[in-house]
């Protein structure tokens, strides 16, 4: 009954590679959200869809690129991967704006 | 600037003793506050929330939390840790207007003795 849910766990890649990360989330909630958490732990977030608009696009490198085929999942395709996207990448879901998120367990990406 | 502050990076508490938690924010109303934690390789779950109202504010697993506007604080507390609290706590902090994205401190790291 996992209520947000990511995969892969974990992504090991190559620099230069491009990779996706999924999520989905099966609360009946409109608004999905990214969040990096870099190796100080420090959450910042990237981008957020209400509704399958997007709401929120943070400083983000355009070699991110959110997308949301239906409200229920928000995926993460990044393209070109650096070493500095090493981190654990979080999904997270609210009723709608206003609400409280819940999150995902993350994916640990590493760049090698 | 918006921001959020959590003053203390480790506290190291025994087991069965009380917790306190510091948050402070940086903003010149009253934003939506909350706290999550973070136990080893695992995601955030959410503990409480403050939105309006009653400023102390009951969670899950035993934490509270007050808020107090004139100190621009939302602290969490718990009468008696177990082992099993010990994780990362961050505070987070939806500001007006932000199209409810969340601002989080620099987390707090918890150490249970026991």
């Amino acid at each position: 009954d996992t209520a947000v849910s990511q995969t892969p766990k974990y992504l090991v890649t190559q620099m230069g590679n491009d990779k996706s990360i999924k999520c989905e989330q099966n609360l009946g909630h409109d608004t999905m959200y990214w969040y990096k958490q870099d190796s100080k732990k420090f959450l910042k977030i990237m981008f957020s869809y209400n509704n399958k608009e997007l709401i929120i696009n943070e400083t983000v490198p355009n070699r991110f690129s959110p997308k949301s085929p239906d409200k229920a999942h928000l995926n993460l395709h990044i393209n070109s991967l650096e070493l500095g996207d090493s981190a654990v990448y979080f999904c997270a879901s609210s009723q709608g704006l206003g609400y409280e998120q819940y999150f995902g367990p993350g994916t640990r990406l590493t760049v090698t | 600037a918006q921001s959020v502050t959590q003053p203390d990076i480790h506290i190291t508490v025994s087991e069965g003793a009380s917790l306190e938690l510091r948050c402070n924010y940086s903003y010149g109303a009253t934003p939506y506050l909350f706290w999550y934690v973070q136990s080893p390789g695992q995601g955030l779950q959410l503990l409480l929330k403050y939105f309006s109202g009653d400023t102390l504010v009951q969670g899950i697993k035993g934490f509270e939390a007050e808020f107090k506007r004139s100190q621009s604080s939302f602290n969490l507390r718990k009468p008696s840790v177990h082992w099993s609290d010990a994780a990362e706590y961050f505070c987070a902090v939806r500001f007006t207007g932000g199209g409810n994205k969340l601002t989080f401190g620099t987390g707090t790291q918890l150490k249970v003795e026991l």
